[in-house]
């Protein structure tokens, strides 16, 4: 059973960093294209960063030089270091799988306030 | 870059069925979208993948009354039997290999 589990969300003030962690289970993640997507309160979905199979990443441009995508295959885990956070990087963090999204994680809450 | 434009909100009776719609900017018009749903409180969940031709993939333990189609730039998510546990908001997204993934800006179903 494909599984995706999020974590690593917090309380962070405005500049500083964090690290999410999404680990997966039931396939594996550096045969597949491995997405984050978040979710502002009460807005919609926003792609933030995805990671191809061949390493090759890319980022929103409004996460651009902050956000640092990665893997770690040996432990079937996807990773985003978030660095000089913004208020308006306040969300919930969900990793995605695939193309076409076909399996999300439950999320993971940052909240950017001093 | 594409656009996925869809409406705020729609509604419809327990039982019956509602047509969403999904229309992608004229450039994109042939684009595949993917349709998800968010229960309120809960992470998204992919639905199903749909073609510029109507044909669609679901995704494992989707019910049947899910069904997708698409006339020009529009995709279109059909429910029927509407139940309580639709109510929902559901998103339309695409991939471009500038933008990357786009979503639309999602509708919110109420089922009265």
């Amino acid at each position: 059973e494909v599984q995706l589990v999020e974590s690593g969300g917090t309380l962070v003030q405005p500049g500083g960093s964090l690290r999410l962690s999404c680990a997966a289970s039931g396939f594996t993640v550096s045969s597949n294209y491995m997405s984050w997507v978040r979710q502002a309160p009460g807005k919609g979905l926003e792609w933030v960063s995805v990671i191809y199979s061949d390493g090759s990443t890319y980022y929103a441009d409004s996460v651009k030089g902050r956000f640092t995508i990665s893997r770690d295959n040996s432990k079937n885990t996807l990773y985003l270091q978030m660095n000089t956070l913004r208020a308006e990087d306040t969300a919930v963090y969900y990793c995605a799988r695939d193309r076409y999204y076909d399996y999300w994680g439950q999320g993971t809450l940052v909240t950017v306030s001093s | 870059q594409p656009v996925l434009t869809q409406s705020s909100s729609a509604s419809a009776s327990l039982g019956s069925s509602v047509k969403l719609t999904c229309t992608l900017s004229s450039d994109h018009s042939t684009y595949i979208i993917a349709w998800h749903q968010q229960q309120p409180g809960k992470a998204p969940r992919y639905l199903m993948k749909l073609e510029g031709s109507g044909s669609y993939n679901k995704g494992s333990g989707v019910p049947d009354r899910f069904s997708g189609s698409s006339s020009g730039a529009d995709r279109y998510l059909t429910i029927s039997n509407l139940q309580f546990e639709d109510e929902a908001d559901y998103y339309c997204e695409t991939w471009d290999s500038s933008t990357r993934w786009v979503f639309g800006g999602g509708t919110k179903l109420t089922v009265l």
